[in-house]
This record gives C-alpha cells, sequence and structure tokens, in this order.
C-alpha cells in the first residue's frame, strides 16, 4: 500500500544511547517532516525537508540530527538521548508545501530511561 | 510560535447526534486543515480550506473559516461510534514564510453507541 512507513515503531533507548529513526514514502512527495508527539498535546515540528538534500530546523530541533539523501527517505537521529526525548515520533509527506494535506506514519513510540 | 487551539478540549455525545469543535489561531493563514487521529495511530487528513473559502463540505464534515476572527469549526453530523478520536486543526502560516503545519492541541470526541 502506498504510503508513509516508520520504522521501528517502538523502541527503548537508555540515556545517553544513539539511534535513527527510518521515514520512507513511496509516493514521490518532495516535502518530508518530522513531528513529535507528547500526551495531550498537538504536534511539535523538529524539522522538515523541501527536497532531497535539504533540510531545515523547526520549533523544537535541539538534540535532534535529520538527512534527506534520497528523495525517497528522511531519517531522524538522536545523538545522546535523553528522558525529555520520551515520546511518539511523527514523520508525514506532502507533494508541496502546504497546499496539500500530510500523509502520515504510523509512528514511533519512543521511549528514554 | 503560531498555534491553532481547539476549543472543547473533549467532547462526549450520543450516537447520531452532532459534534462542533472549533479552532482558533493567532496570524494570517494560506489554509487551514483538519485531521483525525485514533488511539495510538497517526493523523489522517479530513479537509482543507483555503483563506478566500467561508465553508467547505465533505461528506458529514462541514468545515466553515472567518478570517477576521481567525477562527474555524469543524461540524460531524449524525456522529457514529466510529468518529471517536482526537481531532485537530493545523494552519499554513502565511506570515513567516514556515513551510509546514502549525497543529494545535486537539479535541478528544468521544461518542457513546
Amino acid at each position: 500500500n502506498a504510503g508513509v512507513t516508520q520504522t521501528p515503531k517502538f523502541r527503548v533507548l537508555k540515556t545517553g544511547q544513539s539511534m535513527t529513526l527510518l521515514c520512507a514514502q513511496d509516493m514521490n512527495h518532495e516535502y518530508m517532516y518530522w513531528y513529535r508527539q507528547d500526551p495531550g498535546m498537538g504536534l511539535r515540528l523538529i524539522h522538515y525537508s523541501v527536497g532531497e538534500g535539504t533540510t531545515a530546523k523547526g520549533e523544537v530541533p535541539d538534540g535532534y540530527n535529520v538527512s534527506r539523501l534520497k528523495k525517497q527517505n528522511f531519517l531522524l537521529g538522536l545523538e545522546s538521548a535523553a528522558p525529555s526525548q520520551t515520546s511518539v515520533y511523527f514523520c508525514a509527506s506532502s507533494p508541496s508545501r502546504t497546499s496539500y494535506g500530510y500523509t502520515f506514519g504510523s509512528g514511533t513510540r519512543l521511549t528514554v530511561v | 510560535s503560531q498555534q491553532g487551539e481547539e476549543d472543547p478540549q473533549a467532547l462526549s455525545i450520543q450516537e447520531g447526534e452532532n459534534a462542533t469543535m472549533n479552532c482558533s489561531y493567532k496570524t494570517s493563514i494560506n489554509n487551514l486543515q483538519w485531521y483525525r487521529q485514533n488511539s495510538g495511530r497517526g493523523l489522517v487528513h479530513l479537509i482543507l480550506i483555503r483563506s478566500n473559502e467561508r465553508e467547505k463540505h465533505s461528506g458529514r464534515l462541514r468545515v466553515t473559516l472567518d478570517t477576521s476572527k481567525k477562527s474555524s469549526s469543524l461540524l460531524i453530523t449524525a456522529s457514529r461510534a466510529a468518529d471517536t478520536a482526537s481531532y485537530f486543526c493545523a494552519t499554513a502560516d502565511a506570515e513567516t514564510g514556515r513551510r509546514a503545519l502549525t497543529f494545535g492541541s486537539g479535541t478528544r470526541l468521544q461518542v457513546q453507541p
């Protein structure tokens, strides 16, 4: 099925460990986004990309890095995980800037202990 | 940062009743979008209304937009138990040039069978 696929779906990290979350889309979308969602809150933008080879910071970029080496993939890295990064991470993609609805992945639930 | 705020935070109704959720935002927008999120899942795009539109329909959904009051409402008619979910508004900011949507904190809708 066409869409956005996130891996892994669940992960538990120890403080200080690093990891990479992978987002893949097969809709040939130019724009990709990483958001985090905390309990009872909306989504906050971490980083986004407007095309292959580009990245930009969102509202809450500290502690995260991203890469978009291929158009279909958008990677989110945590260099040194902290308990404050415990959250559900959502990847989304869209054909253009903001004129279309986003297609979201099913999320990665990350716990940092 | 500019953010949509939904009202009410939670809403419980009986099946067959109408559900109305409101969203307020702070700055000029290009469009406003509504999303649904079922528990433990990613967000699903429902409807997009452009800044020059006042009302839009899609099936049992009716969205209104009042740019002078910087507010929008989502009406779900003849609600069903399957409509139980969280609903988020998201805005495409026309002032900052940010190329990503800003999401509100959501309304949790419970439809009692």
